[in-house]
């Protein structure tokens, strides 16, 4: 099956820095989707992203699939950002089974 | 608004004594599917829908039941829950299966079984 790879697993920063989170996977897909799961366990959608880049407020993707990655950008990051970030991929020929990557550990200290 | 609802959202159980977990989506999506988040496995899938009464296997459904009576509502049922189907559960859904779509996850069931 497909593996999917995301770096660094952990990351410590101060309120107010910017970091870049990286996604590799082995395979073309056809859904790439990142997701914050807060403290409390619940997985917030933050963008779909099977190509190419968005934005929503302070954080951005970009997803280069014909180099297999995608960038997730945390910039003027705040506490609330903390928590663990998922990279999942879909590839259709899977049926719509979301293989998820191990994530990032994102600890914001004030 | 466009949500998946899960409920309860905390559950201790013993063992042997069976509970369903329901999962409702209100955004008229024809796929859905059940996950389990374990330390160091990650999330895998359990079972999934397609369409109503139309059910599948994922990488991890023994132990689990599913029904799709409604397209709206996908529960899972463990018929004699045991210690290791203490998890968190997430319910998530998409338009359809097939092609590009994003999916959309509930906010989580944390099951216990002691």
């Amino acid at each position: 099956g497909i593996q999917v790879e995301q770096s660094p697993p952990d990351l410590i920063l101060q309120e107010g820095a910017n970091s870049t989170l990286r996604c590799n996977f082995s395979d073309s897909v056809n859904n790439l989707q990142w997701f914050h799961q807060n403290p409390w366990g619940q997985l917030i959608n933050l963008f779909y992203i099977p190509s190419g880049t968005k934005q929503n407020g302070r954080l951005s993707a970009t997803t280069v699939a014909t180099e297999r990655y995608s960038l997730l950008y945390i910039s003027s990051s705040q506490t609330t950002d903390s928590g663990v970030y998922f990279c999942a991929v879909l590839r259709e020929t899977s049926g719509s089974r979301l293989t998820f990557g191990e994530g990032t550990q994102l600890t914001v200290n004030p | 608004e466009a949500q998946v609802t899960q409920n309860p959202r905390y559950l201790i159980t013993v063992t042997g004594k069976k509970l369903t977990v329901t999962c409702s989506q209100n955004m008229n999506h024809e796929y859905m599917s059940w996950y389990r988040q374990d330390p160091g496995l990650g999330l895998r899938q359990i079972y999934y829908s397609m369409n109503v009464e139309v059910t599948d296997k994922g990488d991890v459904p023994e132990g689990y039941k599913v029904s799709r009576k409604e397209k709206r509502n996908f529960p899972l049922i463990l018929e004699s829950p045991s210690p290791n189907q203490t998890s968190l559960y997430f319910c998530a859904s998409s338009l359809t299966q097939w092609g590009s779509y994003e999916q959309y996850f509930g906010p989580g069931t944390r099951l216990t079984v002691t």
